[in-house]
């Protein structure tokens, strides 16, 4: 069965320092998210992406933030000059269509700033 | 907010039992979906309601949507251990940007 993936499972990065969380999307699936989900608390929308361009995204993305999808499977979210309140747990999602259907989520990236 | 709100935030009940979390939302919507997350891993998709329905089934799942009332349960029907994880609503207005609430920790006791 298709399935989203993300790498790494685990980064830990020093304060001020930049780290790229990849995700392979399901290969036939034309929309993609970044969620955030600090330990035990809820799911946070970053950003959605569609056709190569953002499509929606929420205040807590800004300058720190940007997403790529630099090749035809691959899809990234940049983090800049991370903070410790950066620390949680990424998820990437995709979907077939926007809304309307199940969207797919990765087993998500831990990330620790120390 | 577009964004669901779960109640309660936690719910133990033994198995065997109905397990019955809430959902509130505050603007309209396209669709409200559930989905299930255990411990430290990714969301799974359950069920996706429309706005213009208001029941739906599947398997021991049954999901309400009251759109006047800007809210959704669902409901888990004899429940078994395996069911304890979080479970989600989310919410979708039609501008690609799927909002979760902070989700209902539901245990299941053998």
């Amino acid at each position: 069965e298709p399935e989203v993936t993300q790498t790494p499972s685990h980064q830990v990065t020093q304060m001020g320092q930049e780290v790229i969380l990849r995700c392979v999307p399901i290969s036939n699936h034309l929309y993609f998210y970044w969620y955030r989900q600090i330990l035990g608390q809820k799911v946070e929308f970053l950003v959605s992406f569609y056709n190569n361009e953002i499509s929606e995204k929420s205040e807590i993305f800004d300058d720190q933030f940007s997403v790529e999808r630099p090749d035809g499977s691959n899809f990234t979210l940049k983090i800049r000059s991370t903070k410790l309140e950066d620390s949680a747990m990424y998820f990437c999602a995709s979907g077939k269509r926007s809304g309307d259907t199940e969207a797919f989520f990765g087993q998500g990236t831990r990330l620790t700033v120390v | 907010s577009q964004q669901g709100e779960e109640d309660p935030q936690a719910l133990s009940i033994q198995e065997g039992e109905n397990a019955t979390m809430n959902c509130s939302y505050k603007t309209s919507i396209n669709n409200l979906q559930w989905y299930r997350q255990n411990s430290g891993r990714g969301l799974v998709h359950l069920i996706l309601i429309r706005s213009n329905e208001r029941e739906k089934h599947s398997g021991r799942l049954r999901v309400t949507l009251d759109t006047s009332k800007k809210s959704s349960s669902l409901l888990i029907t004899a429940s078994r251990a395996a069911d304890t994880a979080s479970y989600f609503c989310a919410t979708d207005a039609g501008n690609n940007d799927m909002r979760f609430g902070a989700g209902t920790r539901l245990t299941v006791k053998p």
